[in-house]
């Protein structure tokens, strides 16, 4: 049961790069979410889906796009990546609001992205 | 504005040290309370959740979180703590009708020396 896999764990950019971070959870789950964590700062949230085909904004959206094409999976895209991009990524899963004990996240490994 | 905040940025102890870290969350309405903990190197891990009812919380480790609602608290609290536990630590709240996000504290990174 691998529960939430993100993938790269590790890449470096270019100011001005594209990239894609991809999530995915084998556990069903009908919301998913991507943070950024800094140093002092926690962790923040970029993006949220409660479900397939929909997405919203989180705390600090500006600069990231996501999509939700299937339930298992939470793209996360950086257009033209900014150095203030450097940061650890989080996506994160949960089932939803009509199951018990919701609100318990499940985390990934985390991608740590540097932009150069 | 829904917010959680955590006082200590940076706490040391030694070994069979008493510890515990605090949290306090903002009001907005129903809130349910976790504490997260990441482990050099890797992802965050639940320690322990409130929901309702007993307002002290047993987690896992030897963790335990007291819920005062009137201090608009969730402190963690452990009676000795260990070499392991060195990690940071994250309260975070889930206030209703968000979607299930979690708003995040600012961590609280704990060292334990021996």
């Amino acid at each position: 049961n691998a529960g939430v896999t993100q993938t790269p764990k590790f890449r470096v950019l270019k100011t001005g790069q594209s990239m894609t971070l991809l999530c995915a959870q084998d556990m069903n789950h009908e919301y998913m979410y991507w943070y950024r964590q800094d140093p002092g700062m926690g962790l923040r949230l970029i993006h949220y889906s409660v479900g397939e085909g929909t997405t919203a904004k989180g705390e600090v959206p500006d600069g990231y796009n996501v999509s939700r094409l299937k339930k298992q999976n939470f793209l996360l895209g950086l257009e033209s990546a900014a150095p203030s991009q450097t940061s650890v990524y989080f996506c994160a899963s949960t089932r939803g609001p009509l199951a018990p004990n919701t609100g318990e996240l499940f985390f990934g490994e985390g991608s740590r992205l540097t932009v150069l | 504005a829904q917010s959680v905040s955590q006082h200590n940025h940076h706490v040391i102890l030694s070994e069979a040290a008493s510890l515990e870290l605090g949290c306090n969350y903002s009001y907005g309405g129903t809130v349910n309370l976790f504490w997260y903990v990441q482990y050099p190197g890797q992802h965050l891990q639940l320690l322990l959740k409130y929901f309702s009812g007993d307002p002290l919380v047993k987690g896992i480790k030897g963790f335990e979180a007291e819920f005062i609602k009137s201090k608009f608290s969730f402190n963690l609290r452990k009676p000795s703590v260990q070499w392991s536990d060195t990690a940071e630590y994250f309260c975070a709240g889930r206030y209703t009708g968000t979607a299930s996000k979690l708003t995040f504290g600012t961590g609280t990174r704990l060292q334990v020396t021996l």
